[in-house]
């Protein structure tokens, strides 16, 4: 079974300091993976996933296969990303777990990030 | 603001009744799921479908069901054996079919909060 973690609640920093949002996961195939962001009085939406290799909003997140993380990261960090984050994983359609659980996402328990003035 | 909607955006209850969750979509997908959302427990997944008058159970299935008569709509009915009802709902859908790059993103409603009284 698949599972994400990501192991920090709640994470403060201040303006214009550079921000890591930690995530890993476990699983037997090769998997896709995701953050998705929810601002305040907003839906959840998608930030970014690891197989477009973009930059979003100053955000990176680069997936290491040797330790299972997918940690998300920008250098410099505005009050706007002040949001809930969440990384998600997906098996691919190549994945051991099969074509009906492509798709299907298995989310973090989601960290809550503050950026102060 | 089309592509998925949610309603109610808040629901009571009280014990002992069973109440249904109205999602819809109009972006043509295929896939819909129904998350719960619960503080430090992040997004879990209760049912999915991939495909009109087929559903599958998530991870916690229990004490609710669903249908998918139309490729537009996946209602939630969460019933009277679910034992801790109280928590936002969120549903999503999902592009399937080959060759578009943003085929496995999850598109999110704005959620129902259902309170158990």
């Amino acid at each position: 079974a698949q599972r994400v973690t990501q192991p920090e609640k709640l994470l403060s920093v201040f303006k214009g300091a550079p921000v890591e949002l930690k995530c890993n996961y476990s699983y037997s195939g090769s998997p896709e993976l995701f953050w998705y962001v929810q601002y305040s009085r907003q839906r959840l939406q998608l930030l970014l996933r690891h197989i477009s290799r973009e930059s979003i909003k100053g955000f990176t997140a680069d997936l290491n296969k040797g330790e299972t993380s997918f940690h998300l990261k920008k250098p410099f960090a505005q009050e706007e990303d002040s949001a809930m984050y969440y990384c998600a994983l997906s098996p691919t359609r190549k994945g051991g777990a099969g074509g009906t659980s492509y798709g299907k996402l298995t989310f973090g328990q989601g960290t809550i990030l503050t950026v102060h003035p | 603001d089309g592509g998925i909607t949610q309603s109610p955006k808040y629901l009571f209850r009280k014990e002992g009744q069973n109440v249904t969750l109205s999602c819809e979509q109009n972006l043509n997908h295929d896939a819909m799921y129904w998350y719960r959302q619960d503080p430090g427990q992040g997004l879990r997944l209760i049912y999915y479908s991939q495909i009109v008058n087929d559903f599958q159970k998530g991870d916690i299935a229990e004490g609710y069901s669903v249908s998918r008569e139309k490729k537009e709509s996946f209602p939630l009915t969460v019933t009277s054996a679910q034992k801790n009802p109280t928590a936002f709902y969120l549903c999503a859908s999902r592009g399937t079919g080959f060759g578009w790059y943003g085929l496995n993103e999850q598109f999110f409603g704005p959620g129902t909060r259902l309170t158990v009284l």
